[in-house]
């Protein structure tokens, strides 16, 4: 069965601070990838999709970057976190088919993320 | 634009009751899949039930069903006899077809509270 990891949980890191977010998929070949950010009470908004190795898309300019070294592996980072990086990370995967359009995404648990 | 709306920051109902979640989106691509996923306190986002653009039926899956109204561009969520359970956030979410790279996009939320 298809499962997806994502880890850490939650994390506090002082502004200015690197950081990287990971997000494994298993169970599945060749999947496409995405993190959204949920600022707190707010709707989920698309930072970046990868629609295989080395693919990214990035949806909204900022402080974040991401990457995909292998096919089920998705990373979020920083150099130099700001304040305005604070919220609820959640990495998602979705498989497409040929005119399908109910594959809907599989979330993983989410990372909440505090810059102090 | 927005593509999705929800109108209702918060609901109330009480336990056994039905509830009605409204959504309206916005598009000009004839084929598209509405979505709608359950986030409780803990963060992950559960997929409750989808809507294809073409589906002559409203979709069911268990307690939740979409009334699907085409010509209005809504898809409300309706959830019947509520559960103390249900308590959570509730996202609608649409994906284009025709319109570059199927990325879901999420509405705000509608934070549902049940009562005993």
């Amino acid at each position: 069965s298809q499962t997806i990891h994502q880890w850490p949980a939650t994390l506090v890191q002082p502004v200015g601070s690197p950081l990287s977010l990971e997000c494994t998929v298993e169970g599945t070949s060749n999947p496409n990838l995405y993190w959204y950010r949920q600022a707190a009470g707010r709707g989920l908004q698309l930072l970046f999709y990868s629609v295989g190795i080395g693919q990214i898309s990035s949806e909204v300019p900022q402080n974040l970057s991401a990457s995909r070294p292998q096919d089920r592996q998705f990373i979020l980072s920083s150099k130099k976190l700001l304040l305005s990086d604070s919220g609820f990370y959640l990495c998602a995967w979705s498989v497409e088919e040929a005119g399908g359009l109910d594959d809907g995404y599989t979330f993983g648990s989410g990372t909440r993320l505090t810059v102090v | 634009a927005q593509k999705i709306t929800q109108t209702q920051p918060g609901m109330f109902v009480q336990e056994k009751e039905a509830v009605t979640l409204d959504c309206t989106y916005d598009t000009s691509d004839p084929s598209y899949g509405l979505f709608w996923y359950k986030q409780p306190s803990s963060g992950e986002m559960i997929f409750l039930i989808y809507q294809g653009s073409y589906d002559q039926q409203n979709a069911t899956e268990g307690r939740y069903s979409l009334n699907f109204q085409k010509a209005r561009k809504s898809a409300n969520l309706v959830i019947s006899a509520s559960q103390l359970g249900d308590s959570a956030m509730y996202f609608c979410a649409m994906r284009e077809v025709n319109t570059g790279f199927q990325k879901l996009v999420f509405g705000t939320g509608t934070r549902l509270l049940v009562s005993p």
